[in-house]
């Protein structure tokens, strides 16, 4: 079984331009979540995902960043326009259902640098 | 607010034993994980616990107090490969049962 796929495994681009990420979940795993972790902190919610719809997005920072799930699939985080701050490591999430210890699985992340 | 601390580095010898301790204040409690990350890897699943007590999976144990917002992570026998870091998670009771993270123990394994 494949895991929850992150694509890229890094990206480098300037202040001001648009990044998307794109995270591909275990088949069959309703919950998608996107977490992000910038340097020295710890890793934080962004926003939550059950099939198409945002369960939850309190944790994202503001307006450029906007999160899809088209179809209940994979899902893509865009950021736009990108500012230095946003620079980090973001991390996808999938679990089945919410059942209590089923744990989600996470992607590699997809290391971002504004520069 | 939600708060969860833990050490920011630890130190051990290959074969010994190692705590890992985590407390935590949160809003919200309907369980606490334990993720193993090795640098630039996923932060994979370790252990949970939802009712104070050890949870007992091989070299891996995790305990839990609710009452005193305690947990650990107890490694036995060390091995070089289990240099990594350690991350301490609360899950929220809100509707979208978010993970709140610790800031993570890095885990030095030497031999």
């Amino acid at each position: 079984e494949a895991g929850v796929t992150q694509f890229p495994s890094h990206s480098v681009i300037e202040k001001g331009q648009t990044v998307t990420l794109r995270c591909d979940p275990i088949s069959g795993h309703d919950n998608l979540y996107w977490y992000r972790r910038v340097m020295g902190k710890e890793i934080k919610f962004l926003l939550h995902f059950v099939k198409e719809s945002k369960q939850d997005e309190s944790g994202m920072p503001n307006n450029r960043f906007l999160a899809e799930r088209t179809g209940g699939t994979y899902s893509t985080l865009k950021v736009q326009p990108a500012e230095l701050e946003d620079s980090g490591v973001y991390f996808c999430a999938s679990s089945q259902d919410q059942m209590a210890g089923r744990e989600a699985f996470f992607g590699q992340g997809t290391r971002l640098t504004v520069v | 607010g939600q708060n969860i601390d833990q050490p920011t580095e630890m130190t051990a010898t290959e074969g010994a034993i190692v705590q890992i301790n985590c407390t935590y204040q949160t809003s919200g409690f309907n369980g606490l994980f334990w993720y193993q990350q090795h640098a630039g890897e996923a932060p994979t699943f370790l252990s949970y616990n939802v009712l104070d007590g050890l949870e007992e999976k091989g070299r891996f144990s995790s305990f839990l107090s609710r009452s005193k917002g305690y947990s650990y992570l107890l490694l036995k026998e060390l091995q070089m490969k289990d240099s990594a870091s350690y991350l301490c998670a609360v899950r929220d009771l809100g509707s979208s049962y978010k993970l709140i993270f610790g800031s993570g123990t890095r885990l030095l394994v030497r031999p």
